[in-house]
């Protein structure tokens, strides 16, 4: 299986802040990559698709990128309505697997 | 409107078996491959495994090959998630998810379904 290590596991940031939430893989998975964002009790919301592509009605402070393995997901200047957990996914090789998440809190 | 929502949750006693179902509308049904994943309470999301559009390939994570069964009804917009042997391990909210091609993929989320296993 392909292992999505993600880090940070958690992190408290300030308002406005850049904030960079990293996945490595295991294996190559070119850019089959998706990150989600989950608010407490609701259902992931995915954010960025194919490692790089701004899903639709997500802000455009939000963005993917890919250095390599590494696979981030960067806010660059964060808002209260950014608190929650972040999943990556990949999807290039069977079974499909996610990261552990990260929770981001505002301080 | 794309919606998905799951039902048949609830408490089942351990060694049982438990079947949810996703009825999905706003969307042809028919055209997309659907998928379920779970999360255990206060865990990360697992990817449970996926079905294509005529149901003639089903493919799920090694370790819970042997104890679920995804299957789909066209006709009736569902799309179903056969749990047995079910064990403490099992209790998580269950989501089934649209898992249409990549621009689609996993775009669409059901609000989730708990299942608790205990006695």
């Amino acid at each position: 299986d392909i292992q999505m290590t993600q880090s940070p596991s958690s992190m408290s940031a300030s308002l406005g802040d850049r904030v960079t939430i990293t996945c490595q893989a295991s294996q190559d998975i070119g850019n089959n990559l998706i990150w989600f964002q989950q608010k407490p009790g609701k259902s992931p919301r995915r954010m960025i698709y194919y490692a790089t592509n701004l899903a639709n009605g997500v802000p455009s402070r939000f963005s993917g990128s890919r250095s390599g393995s590494d696979y981030s997901l960067t806010i660059i200047s964060l808002e209260s309505e950014d608190m929650a957990d972040y999943h990556c996914l990949q999807y290039k090789q069977y079974p499909l697997t996610f990261g552990s998440g990260t929770k981001l809190e505002i301080k | 409107e794309v919606k998905l929502v799951e039902s048949g949750g609830g408490l089942v006693q351990p060694g049982r078996s438990l079947k949810l179902s996703c009825a999905a509308s706003g969307f042809n049904f028919n055209d997309y491959w659907m998928g379920w994943v779970r999360q255990a309470p206060g865990k990360g999301l697992e990817w449970i495994g996926e079905i294509n559009k005529d149901s003639s390939t089903i493919n799920y994570t090694p370790s819970l090959k042997d104890k679920f069964t995804i299957s789909r009804d066209n006709a009736q917009n569902t799309l179903y998630l056969q749990m047995s042997k079910l064990g403490s391990e099992d209790t998580a909210i269950y989501y089934c998810a649209r898992e249409g091609p990549y621009w689609e993929l996993f775009d669409y989320w059901g609000q989730g379904v708990m299942v608790t296993v205990s006695s």
